[in-house]
């Protein structure tokens, strides 16, 4: 079965802009997180939808957002861009949630800001 | 909310060797303890998970265990490989909780 795929993989933005990521789960999963990967910090969690609710939220600015749609695809968006936000972004899909069932990645949109 | 540290954040060993990844956490209250290895420029995957009500798990080279009351799980890979050779993140999941806390990763280099 297809995989969870994110697109685009790569980003280029200039400070000031913002930009929508977007998240297709595997086939039957519900559930989508995001997480912000950046070198000597690890995975750092953002947000996580199921059926189309945020269920819950990490210690991320409102800068950052979200929202699934009904057939489970994710978009995440970022504001008012910073320096600081270039990194790695994963989403993950997983039947019921990340911590229930297992947790599948996609291969990340990198995200230069500059 | 919950908290993970990872330690060592590298490790460098000798093919063959054994190599020990370890994580502490913080919420008493987590059950779930997945183990994911990311690959130079690839997504992360899970390789082992382990849950509160067991102690130990194997899959070949592969060893997760767990102490409950010291609040730490490990890793332990043995009769490494280059192919090992990738960054290891440990996580929990707090009761109650659908999310996962990762640790910031071990970059694990084995050396032929």
């Amino acid at each position: 079965k297809a995989g969870v795929t994110q697109t685009p993989r790569y980003l280029i933005k200039t400070r000031g802009q913002q930009v929508t990521l977007s998240c297709s789960p595997i086939s039957g999963h519900r559930s989508v997180s995001w997480y912000q990967q950046t070198p000597g910090q690890g995975l750092q969690f953002l947000f996580e939808y199921f059926s189309e609710t945020q269920r819950n939220k990490g210690n991320f600015p409102g800068r950052f957002s979200g929202r699934q749609f009904s057939n489970s695809r994710s978009e995440m968006n970022v504001s008012t861009l910073e320096l600081g936000d270039s990194a790695l972004y994963l989403c993950a899909s997983s039947l019921t949630g990340p911590g229930n069932t297992e947790a599948f990645f996609g291969q990340g949109t990198r995200l230069t800001v500059v | 909310g919950e908290n993970v540290e990872q330690h060592p954040s590298t490790l460098s060993v000798q093919e063959g060797d054994s190599a020990v990844i370890k994580c502490t956490y913080s919420d008493s209250a987590s059950n779930y303890f997945p183990w994911y290895k990311q690959e130079l420029g690839k997504r992360p995957q899970l390789i082992i998970d382990i849950r509160s009500n067991v102690g130990e798990k194997k899959d070949q080279r592969i060893a997760v265990t767990l102490n409950k009351t010291a609040k730490h799980f490990s890793l332990h890979i043995t009769e490494t490989q280059p192919e090992d050779s990738a960054v290891y993140f440990c996580a929990a999941r707090g009761s109650g909780y659908s999310t996962l806390t990762f640790g910031k990763g071990t970059m694990l280099l084995v050396s032929p």
